[in-house]
């Protein structure tokens, strides 16, 4: 049973570029989040996507957009990147837009900016 | 203030220990608690999940919940080196997905 998988594992890029992160669900699961977690901090909750649509959005600015596919993956794309943007991004998954489900998350992509 | 509070540690214990861990929290409307662990360079890993008041025990690991005093905790029995991570609590509202996470304690397990 694959869990969540995110890709690429680590990326490096310069201020000002653009980025899009994949992530594909855990079997089962049409549900997923993003989180974006600082060294040595708790990840901090992105948004969510549940039938293509944004469902739920955190305190991030509008640089950081996603996508949800038919397949139920997803992307994240972060325009204008900032140093600050340098962080574990997570992908999470759960099942059904219901609040008593659990999320499951990949291991990340580690973004670097320069 | 943060939305949830927790120790970032490090916390180091001798194998075989207990290990206890807590979070407090300021929003009402948080219903749904978590513990993961992550350890470095992975994803969280999703140890307990519990909705009401009381304790929830699996294996080693117990969680006990207190709404009454926004307060969670959670107690890792007969601890081993292999425990050794970074543990964050997370919660949630009734109505959402958002989770909201502590910022993590590390913990060490010395054999």
């Amino acid at each position: 049973d694959a869990g969540v998988t995110q890709s690429p594992t680590h990326l490096i890029k310069t201020r000002g570029q653009q980025v899009t992160l994949r992530c594909s669900p855990k079997s089962g699961h049409d549900t997923v989040s993003w989180y974006q977690q600082a060294l040595g901090q708790g990840p901090q909750f992105i948004f969510q996507y549940y039938e293509e649509e944004e469902r739920q959005r955190g305190n991030f600015p509008d640089r950081f957009s996603g996508h949800q596919f038919p397949n139920y993956s997803s992307e994240l794309n972060v325009n204008a990147l900032l140093l600050g943007d340098s962080a574990l991004y997570l992908c999470a998954s759960s099942r059904g837009d219901s609040h008593n489900q659990p999320q499951h998350f990949g291991d990340g992509t580690r973004l670097s900016i320069l | 203030q943060k939305e949830v509070e927790q120790d970032p540690g490090p916390l180091s214990v001798p194998e075989g220990a207990i290990v206890s861990l807590n979070c407090t929290y300021s929003n009402s409307a948080f219903q749904y608690f978590m513990w993961y662990r992550q350890y470095s360079r992975k994803g969280p890993e999703l140890l307990m999940y519990t909705y009401s008041s009381g304790n929830k025990e699996d294996g080693r690991f117990t969680a006990q919940v207190d709404k009454s005093s926004k307060y969670i905790s959670l107690f890792i029995r007969d601890s081993q080196p292999s425990d050794s991570a970074t543990y964050l609590c997370a919660m949630r509202a009734a109505a959402g997905n958002k989770l909201t996470f502590g910022g993590g304690t590390r913990v060490l397990v010395k054999p």
